[in-house]
């Protein structure tokens, strides 16, 4: 089976720069994807990692270290919008072929004035 | 281009009774997967269907069941519904079964009483 752990809870200033943590325990691993949740809304995808390095998408980074099992989520030039639930999920392999994400309990990022 | 679709956007059912959810994924796509979502944690995969088989499952009982039509959406089933199954019910949509990036409708809020 497939286990994460990331923060339950972040605070950061508006404008500031945030890192949400991300571990990840795997038998198997395609790469590690991060969603963004509003309260009462959709889960919406920001990025995807396979390989180990950064990936950058206007004010959010993405990085993967697969030999460490870790990633994080960068979200630069905070704005009072980015308050919001943040996902962390793991593409695995199973028996089937198919592969459906498992996701960890989400980091609630709290932004203030 | 519509989005990921789900209907109803709410349902209360009474203990014991059986439910049907509908979701119609994003123009294109093939690949529908469902998901739980219990108030305060993140998404849990039920299962994922492709070309209207079940590919992969997770851990949830035999209560749940789905199906996917020829026009690609699709529909979960829940029978005998227990208290402990009240959530949110997300379906996310997919180009490919292996896709990075998964397009999650806004659910169905499921109230069990």
């Amino acid at each position: 089976g497939q286990s994460l752990e990331q923060p339950s809870e972040v605070t950061a200033v508006e404008g500031a720069i945030v890192q949400i943590n991300c571990t990840y325990q795997t038998s198997g691993f395609y790469g590690l994807s991060w969603y963004q949740q509003h309260d009462g809304g959709a889960p919406t995808f920001l990025s995807y990692n396979a390989l180990d390095g950064l990936e950058e998408t206007g004010r959010f980074s993405s990085f993967l270290s697969r030999s460490d099992s870790y990633g994080y989520l960068l979200l630069q030039e905070l704005q009072m919008k980015d308050s919001a639930s943040y996902f962390c999920a793991v593409r695995a392999p199973s028996g089937g072929g198919a592969d459906g994400l498992t996701f960890g309990k989400g980091t609630h990022l709290i932004i203030q004035p | 281009d519509a989005g990921v679709t789900q209907s109803p956007t709410h349902l209360i059912k009474t203990r014991g009774q059986q439910v049907t959810l509908r979701c119609s994924p994003k123009s294109g796509h093939d690949t529908v997967s469902w998901y739980q979502q219990a108030l305060g944690q993140g998404p849990q995969f039920i299962f994922q269907y492709y070309e209207e088989e079940e590919r992969q499952r997770g851990n949830f009982p035999d209560r749940f069941s789905g199906h996917q039509f020829p026009n690609y959406s699709s529909e979960l089933n829940v029978n005998a519904l227990l208290l402990g199954d009240s959530a949110l019910y997300l379906c996310a949509s997919s180009l490919e079964r292996v896709s990075a990036e998964a397009f999650f409708g806004q659910g169905t809020r499921l109230t069990v009483v």
